[in-house]
């Protein structure tokens, strides 16, 4: 079946520094989902990607849809506490969405 | 406020029971789904319904069942059957199949 191998699984870095992370596939999407869970709640959506080569940002958040549309990457820059959680991605195709394992951002005091 | 509401936070089984989740939406959504995340993991589609009145298996269907009586609700059955229940369960919702899923804040099942 299709898989989506997110990466890294886990971070931990200095607040402040930039973070980076990324999802690929074998198989092509038609959409990219990046969200984050905080601890015991659902996940939030954070940016949608639509189109291959799409740059979209939010905040101090980043995404990219890849041209191969295989895959996305996640920046983060600048980072504070409150990104502390689990990023997922996920890709949608043929009305099916399927979700990455998830990385988990630490941020050392 | 819109959103989606789950119901309850927590929720304890004994071995043998059915236990109802509920899942409601006041965002005028069409589209609902029950996920289940295990630690480390994924969320795994459990179903998902489309429409009022229709709703389709997802991955790891078995020892579950739905409803989707009316278009606000959707709730999730963990039968008997399904034999490795504990788990957060997070119900989401989209506009149509294929707009973002929202999701709510889980449930959290465990067995007495």
């Amino acid at each position: 079946g299709q898989q989506l191998n997110q990466s890294p699984q886990s971070m931990f870095i200095q607040e402040g520094e930039d973070v980076s992370m990324n999802c690929t596939s074998s198989s092509i999407f038609n959409t990219w989902l990046w969200y984050k869970q905080d601890p015991g709640e659902g996940p939030v959506l954070l940016i949608a990607l639509y189109k291959a080569g799409e740059l979209t940002s939010n905040g101090r958040l980043t995404a990219q849809f890849g041209i191969t549309r295989k895959d996305s990457f996640l920046n983060i820059s600048a980072s504070i506490p409150s990104d502390v959680g689990i990023y997922f991605c996920a890709g949608r195709r043929n009305n099916k969405i399927i979700f990455g394992k998830g990385t988990r951002l630490h941020i050392l005091p | 406020d819109g959103g989606i509401t789950q119901s309850p936070k927590y929720l304890f089984r004994k071995e043998g029971q059915n236990v109802t989740l509920s899942c409601e939406q006041n965002l005028n959504h069409d589209a609902m789904y029950w996920y289940r995340q295990d630690p480390g993991q994924g969320l795994r589609l459990i179903y998902y319904s489309q429409i009022v009145n229709d709703f389709q298996k997802g991955d790891i269907a078995e020892g579950y069942s739905v409803s989707r009586e009316k278009k606000e609700s959707f709730p999730l059955t963990v039968t008997s059957a399904q034999k490795n229940p504990t788990a957060f369960y997070l119900c989401a919702s989209s506009m149509e199949g294929t707009q973002p899923q929202h999701f709510g804040d889980g449930t959290r099942l465990s067995i007495l």
